[in-house]
């Protein structure tokens, strides 16, 4: 299994431009989220998905949309880049077999580390 | 509000010496889950442990070990003898039912600096 992956890992980003953040899962997870990382901030959750056709919003939505056509991928969509969205993001899964996908150890992907200038 | 505090920023010891992460952690509800994560200088996150809140005995795997104090509202983090591999940033994360968007909430985290 590759469990989870990110594409790309590192992306350079003028304000204003638009990207897609790919993220995919192959352990039939139903849960999978993103995060953002800034220094001493530790994660933040952008938004989240508990299966395909179902997405919300978490602590930190506005900028970013998301999608969940399949079970195993949820890419994220930056709209408009702003210096503000530079950032690590990390995109997670998890299974539900405690009741909340939340309380299950959540399987993280590498990271996309991106700048916008 | 469910809040995670590590109030060490960052600690450094020399090999071998024996080091405690903090995390308090607050929450009004009675069933929750408190996990730790390392973060290693490469970037991924990996997940350490799990407990949840009916379960205050302490967890051992090695030289890492774990004390869930729930009168003190902490979820401390031991690793004894430590190693320059245990270099790596910490989180502690509570996930909290009361919390509709399934997050969990994290700390700061705290960055171990391991030295030979």
């Amino acid at each position: 299994n590759a469990g989870v992956t990110q594409t790309p890992k590192f992306q350079v980003l003028k304000t204003g431009q638009s990207m897609t953040l790919q993220c995919a899962q192959d352990m039939n997870h139903e849960y999978m989220s993103w995060y953002r990382q800034d220094p001493g901030m530790g994660l933040r959750l952008i938004h989240y998905s508990v299966g395909a056709g179902i997405t919300d919003q978490g602590e930190v939505p506005n900028g970013y949309n998301v999608s969940r056509s399949t079970t195993e991928d949820f890419p994220l969509r930056l709209l408009s880049a702003a210096p503000s969205q530079t950032s690590v993001y990390f995109c997670a899964s998890s299974n539900g077999t405690s009741g909340s996908p939340s309380y299950n150890e959540q399987f993280f992907g590498p990271g996309t580390r991106l700048t916008v200038l | 509000a469910q809040k995670v505090t590590q109030a060490q920023t960052e600690i450094s010891v020399v090999e071998k010496e024996d080091v405690t992460l903090d995390c308090v952690y607050e929450t009004r509800d009675t069933t929750y889950y408190l996990f730790w994560y390392k973060q290693p200088p490469s970037g991924e996150l990996v997940f350490l442990i799990r407990r949840n809140s009916f379960d205050e005995q302490n967890e051992i795997s090695g030289r890492y070990s774990w004390n869930f104090q729930k009168s003190t509202s902490s979820f401390n983090f031991t690793i004894t003898a430590s190693q320059v591999v245990d270099s790596a940033v910490y989180f502690c994360a509570l996930s909290d039912p009361m919390d509709s968007n399934y997050q969990l909430i994290w700390g700061a985290g705290t960055k171990l600096i391991i030295k030979p």
